[in-house]
């Protein structure tokens, strides 16, 4: 049983670059969530993937961040212009397309900023 | 606004002993309750859920308790095992919100002592 992969699972950067996150999912998960979560706190949501569907983006953090599924299987989430504050675990999910049920995580990328 | 509240930070336990977790919500709207338990330098790990219309669920050693009046569930872990020392997040979703996406306490460090 494969669960959800994430990669790169630390990415150190500059303050300025541009940085990509790519996640894969459970192969038969058709819902695909993208998550952040900081020091003392629980995940929070940024955005969600319906297929290759981006149903819901408005919780994402600014114009910077951005997300792709664009055949419905891995995701990327892309920051541009990196920010101190974008220091956090990015963390992806993925479920089946049926109500009530459990996301599954991956182990999350840490992107640490210089 | 924090939907969903873990007001202990921290709790510790003694090996054999019940360790309760508890967990408050204001969203009337949240209908699906989860329990995700967290290694460190790992994601969050299903534990179990509970519906609603369910006011208990149990799986081996571990149950949660919904009490929709007090907008509060707690999650017991019996016996606790030191197996079981990490952190433990609770989490709800909407039918209506992110396709289900996850909102997440600010999690309950258990430490069970051997």
């Amino acid at each position: 049983d494969t669960g959800v992969s994430q990669d790169p699972r630390h990415k150190i950067t500059k303050r300025g670059q541009n940085v990509t996150f790519r996640c894969d999912p459970i192969s038969e998960h058709n819902r695909l969530y993208w998550y952040r979560q900081t020091l003392g706190q629980g995940p929070e949501f940024l955005t969600y993937f319906q297929n290759e569907a981006q149903l819901e983006k408005s919780r994402l953090l600014s114009d910077r961040f951005s997300a792709e599924r664009p055949k419905g299987s891995f995701s990327t989430l892309e920051i541009q212009r990196t920010e101190q504050g974008d220091s956090a675990m990015y963390l992806c999910a993925s479920s089946p397309d049926t109500d009530r049920q459990p996301q599954h995580f991956g182990d999350g990328t840490r992107l640490s900023i210089l | 606004d924090q939907q969903v509240k873990q007001n202990s930070p921290s709790l510790s336990v003694q090996e054999g002993r019940i360790s309760i977790l508890n967990c408050d919500y204001t969203n009337s709207m949240f209908d699906y309750f989860l329990w995700y338990k967290k290694y460190p330098a790992e994601g969050p790990t299903f534990l179990i859920s509970i519906s609603s219309i369910k006011d208990k669920n149990e799986d081996g050693r571990f149950t949660v308790f919904l009490n929709k009046s007090a907008k509060h569930l707690s999650l017991h872990i019996v016996p606790s095992q030191p197996g079981d020392s990490a952190v433990y997040f609770c989490a709800a979703s909407a039918r209506d919100t992110g396709r289900r996406a996850l909102t997440f306490g600010s999690g309950t460090r258990l430490q069970v002592q051997p």
